[in-house]
């Protein structure tokens, strides 16, 4: 079965501090890979995936991703956080085959002081 | 964009009680999907169908059923919900695993 760990719980940073949250999971196949943010008192968006090529990846509001595949990880990066980033993340694989659903970490939640 | 529309954002429910939660899409997703989120444990999967009466169990799904009738429609159910189903629970449609899940805002379930 697919696990995924992520590794800080609370993250606390100033504003143009720069970020990485770890992510690291568990399949022995070939999968796809998400993170995925959720703004205080909104719903789940979708920040960047990897499901092939180019294992460095950029998703939206300057966040990017880089998937090594002999470390199973999948760790997001930001250079230079703001206020507003601040949010709960979630790492999320699932395998690429059908009939499979999205595995979530336990999420890392982020708050950026001013 | 899609929509992913639960329809309660709030629910207050008795011990006991037979609950539904609906979920409809808008954009003729094969998948569909029901999670709980709860603070230090992320998303949990509770079921997720890949057609049309069609259901797999995800990690979670002692307590609940589904059903899906309609490709655009996806029903959680609690038998007899228990305070331990207090929880938000989330709805979520993709077209295949590769590209993502479009979530519903969420309904926040109490059971007292």
């Amino acid at each position: 079965a697919q696990s995924v760990s992520q590794h800080n719980h609370h993250v606390i940073l100033s504003e143009a501090a720069s970020l990485e949250l770890g992510c690291n999971y568990s399949y022995g196949g070939t999968v796809n890979l998400f993170w995925y943010v959720q703004y205080p008192g909104q719903h789940l968006q979708l920040l960047l995936k990897y499901f092939s090529g180019d294992p460095l990846v950029k998703g939206i509001k300057g966040f990017e991703a880089e998937f090594i595949k002999s470390k199973f990880s999948f760790n997001l990066r930001k250079p230079s956080v703001q206020w507003s980033d601040t949010a709960e993340y979630f790492c999320a694989v699932n395998a690429n085959q059908a009939g499979t659903a999205l595995i979530f970490g336990k999420g890392t939640t982020l708050s950026v002081s001013s | 964009d899609v929509k992913v529309t639960q329809s309660s954002r709030y629910l207050v429910k008795r011990t006991g009680e037979k609950v539904f939660l609906e979920c409809v899409q808008d954009m003729d997703h094969e998948n569909m999907f029901w999670y709980r989120q709860d603070p230090g444990l992320g998303l949990r999967l509770i079921y997720f169908s890949y057609d049309v009466k069609m259901k797999e169990k995800g990690d979670i799904p002692e307590g609940y059923s589904v059903s899906r009738e309609k490709k655009e429609r996806f029903s959680l159910i609690l038998e007899s919900a228990s305070t331990n189903q207090t929880s938000m629970y989330l709805c979520a449609s993709s077209l295949a695993g590769a590209y993502g899940y479009t979530f519903g805002s969420g309904t926040r379930l109490t059971v007292v």
